[in-house]
């Protein structure tokens, strides 16, 4: 099974409307860490937000909010107030701690291609 | 810039050749993190070293192999090269590793063509 499902290929959205992009991961490990990145065409890969699996809030970071829904085992990126330069692949992301807590495990989603419309 | 340096920036070479990818993390990160990303496979763990050990291995093929030295850079092999090893190769790095949130710091990437 897939540890990070992101099921939309490419979004569009109206420039400053809000955008969810969705994101499933699957575990069973009791502590992880969920992440969302951000991929512009030049390539350089920028940490957005992060929301630690006994977080009891959902994370925000300026106009970044993750949607933490930890039973459906979801970990949505929401936009608000879309803008030109957040045209990007944005990439969901899990790590697990390795069970003897020596080091980390990585799991990407394969990406969602978001594109801001003026 | 995120502090996190990795050259060459682009590496062409052929097929059989062995090459090495270099990363320095950002000045008082301990972890190195390298990832490979190519169209058909995504986004894809390889390895972690802390502090010079390594700590996680992902899917990182038996021709790679990987190392971080005392100053804490840390070089990426890659032997017996293949079409398929054309990606972009990423190092991260992070202060720590475990428990609490923290962000990890990608480098621009080194851009690997296996002609």
């Amino acid at each position: 099974a897939q540890k990070i499902t992101q099921t939309q290929p490419g979004m569009f959205v109206q420039e400053k409307e809000a955008v969810t992009l969705d994101c499933t991961y699957d575990t069973s490990d009791p502590s992880y860490g969920l992440f969302w990145y951000k991929q512009p065409s030049s390539g350089e890969m920028i940490f957005l937000i992060y929301q630690g699996s006994y977080d009891q809030q959902n994370a925000t970071e300026g106009r970044y909010s993750l949607n933490f829904q930890k039973a459906r085992k979801s970990a949505n990126l929401v936009i608000s107030a879309s803008q030109l330069g957040d045209s990007a692949m944005y990439f969901c992301a899990m790590r697990e701690i390795i069970i003897t807590n020596t080091g980390n495990q990585f799991y990407f989603g394969t990406g969602t291609s978001l594109t801001v419309i003026p | 810039d995120s502090g996190v340096t990795q050259t060459p920036k682009h590496l062409i070479t052929a097929t059989g050749q062995r090459v090495t990818l270099r990363c320095s993390p950002r000045s008082g990160d301990l972890s190195v993190y390298w990832y490979q990303q190519s169209l058909d496979q995504g986004l894809q763990f390889l390895i972690h070293y802390y502090n010079g050990e390594e700590r996680a291995k992902g899917n990182i093929l038996e021709r790679f192999s990987a190392q971080q030295f005392p100053d804490l850079h840390s070089e990426l092999n890659l032997s017996s090269l293949e079409l398929g090893d054309s990606a972009l190769y990423f190092c991260a790095s992070s202060v720590g590793f475990s428990g609490e949130s923290y962000e990890q710091y990608f480098g621009p990437g080194t851009r690997l063509t296996v002609t």
